[in-house]
This record gives C-alpha cells, sequence and structure tokens, in this order.
C-alpha cells in the first residue's frame, strides 16, 4: 500500500530560521498529498495540499512541491515563528477507505 | 458547535472495563474515520462509515472493538475488556467527501485521551 517516510524530529528552531521538515512517498500512481498540522492541545488540521504532480501547496507561509521525480513532498517556510510550534504530520491516501500518516515532526521555535 | 465534537476528553480506566468514546461530527458530513494515535506516532486507521454503513473496520486491532454509527451522524468506539496496550489517544475525523474522493480533507476532533492502568 500506499506510505510516506517522514523526517525525525524533534526540531528545535529560532525564529525567523527557515525549516524543512522532509517527506517522501510510495505509492500507486499519483495520489493527493498533504500536510496536517497539530498545535498544542488542538486537533489535527490541514496545513496545505498538492492534488498532481508539479503542483505546490502552500498556506501560512507554508510550501510544499509534489515532486514525482524525487517522489518527494517536503514541507518549508521562510522565516518560523513561535506559533509554528507544533506536530506536522504528512499524509497520503491509502487503499481503501485509509489515510496514510507519517510519524509526525515535533517542531519546537525559540525566541 | 462548528467541528467535530469527541467526548470524553479524556478517559482511565482498569483494565478489563469497558469504554465507550463519543464523536459528533460535523452536521451534513457523510464520511466518518476513526483513528488511533500511540505516544510520538502518527494516527492509525481504525474505521470507516459511510453514513451509517461501516464500510471498513479493517484497522480494528480485534474484535473487543466495535464501532457504530446507527442513524449516520453520532458515532461510538467502544473497546470491552481494555488492555494495557489500548491506552492511546483516539481521534475521529469527517469529511463530506466521500473515501476515495481525496481532493478533499479530514476534520478532525481533538482526540479522546484513554488511559488503561
Amino acid at each position: 500500500g500506499n506510505s510516506v517516510t517522514q523526517m525525525e524530529g524533534p526540531v528545535t528552531l529560532s525564529e525567523e530560521a527557515f525549516l524543512t521538515i522532509n517527506c517522501t512517498y510510495t505509492a500507486t500512481g499519483y495520489p493527493s498529498l498533504f500536510w496536517y498540522v497539530q498545535y498544542p492541545g488542538e486537533g489535527l488540521q490541514l496545513l496545505l495540499k498538492a492534488t498532481k504532480a508539479d503542483d505546490k501547496g502552500s498556506n501560512k507561509g507554508f510550501e510544499a512541491t509534489y515532486r514525482k521525480e524525487t517522489t518527494s513532498f517536503h514541507l518549508e517556510k521562510g522565516s518560523v515563528q513561535v506559533s509554528d510550534s507544533a506536530v506536522y504530520f504528512c499524509a497520503l491516501p491509502n487503499t481503501g477507505n485509509q489515510f496514510y500518516f507519517g510519524t509526525g515532526t515535533s517542531l519546537t521555535v525559540i525566541p | 458547535g462548528a467541528g467535530v465534537s469527541q467526548s470524553p476528553r479524556y478517559k482511565v480506566a482498569k483494565r478489563g472495563q469497558d469504554v465507550a468514546l463519543r464523536c459528533d461530527p460535523i452536521s451534513g458530513h457523510v464520511s466518518l474515520f476513526w483513528y488511533q494515535q500511540a505516544l510520538g506516532q502518527g494516527p492509525e486507521f481504525l474505521t470507516y462509515f459511510q453514513n451509517e454503513a461501516q464500510l471498513d473496520k479493517s484497522g480494528l486491532p480485534s474484535d473487543r472493538f466495535f464501532a457504530e454509527r446507527p442513524e449516520g451522524s453520532v458515532s461510538t468506539l467502544k473497546i470491552q475488556r481494555t488492555q494495557q496496550e489500548d491506552s492511546a489517544v483516539y481521534l475521529c475525523a469527517s469529511s463530506q467527501g466521500l473515501a476515495g474522493e481525496w481532493t478533499g480533507e479530514l476534520f478532525f476532533g481533538e482526540g479522546s485521551r484513554l488511559t488503561v492502568l
């Protein structure tokens, strides 16, 4: 089935630093790819998505490009803020009705 | 409310007790999912409902786990004779689209944290 491999954390950055969280996928065909975020004390929420190869998803200053050549969907942000501290999950649809999530990468941004 | 609501938020059970976890999805959402999230891990699929029909229960770890959605809205996940390995956060998610139409997003509740002593 489809799966993702996500960069392990935790990641600690200073405010305004550049962020990259790596995600590579294994899939049949070209399914949509997603990044979900879980802020402290909150439920998972969709951060961004890309529905086909070469698409770029973006939201709240975060970007990720669906690259079929490298089977990657890395999450990037040019200047992180303290409020970006959260756990980030790469995800994609799996066989049948399932949705496969990576193990999550915890990000802490310090002032 | 506007979002997915889960209750209880926290549940402590003694080994062997039965527990019931409730999910109230966003009104009108056809699809409902239950996921299990162990500490430090990503959510793992348990089961999927399309309206009141349970179309996929392949992720339920044992026959002690049972889920229902009798009227196609509120869902209950029941765990019988709880074991320590059942300790996890149980997440409910709903979606307006049907599973298989994966351009849409899942809306998650805050989860129910189960601790089995």
